[in-house]
């Protein structure tokens, strides 16, 4: 498709739990960001990825998340032994390599934790 | 470090009414500025966007200019629509490459 792809769509975790939430972004497109959107606020920054490379890791809560793009297009966001206060829509954007560019973002994946 | 102020809301307007929403920065260097917006239901659809002083963004009516000497940029619309309603961010994005968003201004239209 021509847009960034996230899944799962929604995703229900119990405390404890690990999971993993995939991005898929727009071919080609060299940087590629991890946003958390709580309810009713605006999206805080994650983690960032140029390529392969993880260049800014600065927004990670916690040791819990991990964050990997191995070949420079795919990433995956993964959250371990999740707790209630990670329930958020997590949003993935990607964009070209220009700083004045727009990041293109995916639908989220809205993660509830019991 | 780069921060994004944007007025809060809920604002509510009926059709037709003219709309303002503040937004100011701050940030080191010469950012790039831009509006997202959240539809009901939807993820974030760049609005507009900016990339020094004095440039004009516009879209779909809507219309922010970039303001070095008082760090704004504010979105207006001269006469709203029902299928405006939604959720609106500010954001920047300076040599950090990161995007930096305010905390969203709601807007609801009205018939």
């Amino acid at each position: 498709g021509a847009g960034v792809s996230q899944s799962p769509r929604y995703k229900v975790a119990k405390r404890g739990q690990d999971v993993a939430l995939r991005c898929d972004p727009i071919s080609g497109h060299v940087s590629l960001f991890w946003y958390q959107q709580a309810l009713g606020q605006g999206p805080e920054f994650l983690t960032y990825f140029q390529n392969e490379a993880q260049l800014d890791k600065s927004g990670l809560p916690s040791d819990r998340f991990f964050a990997e793009r191995p070949e420079g297009s795919v990433s995956t966001l993964k959250i371990q032994r999740t707790q209630q206060e990670d329930s958020a829509v997590y949003l993935c954007a990607s964009s070209p390599d220009s700083s004045s560019s727009p990041l293109h973002f995916g639908n989220g994946t809205r993660l509830t934790v019991t | 470090g780069n921060s994004v102020t944007q007025m809060e809301g809920p604002v509510t307007l009926s059709e037709e009414a003219f709309l303002t929403i503040n937004c100011t920065y701050t940030a080191t260097g010469y950012p790039s500025l831009f509006w997202y917006v959240q539809y009901p239901g939807e993820g974030l659809q760049l609005l507009l966007k900016a990339t020094k002083a004095d440039d004009k963004g516009s879209n779909k009516g809507f219309e922010a200019t970039y303001r070095k000497e008082t760090t704004s940029f504010h979105l207006e619309k001269g006469s709203v629509q029902v299928s405006d309603s939604a959720v609106y961010f500010c954001a920047l994005r300076g040599g950090s490459e990161k995007l930096v968003f305010g905390k969203g201004t709601k807007l609801t239209v009205n018939p």
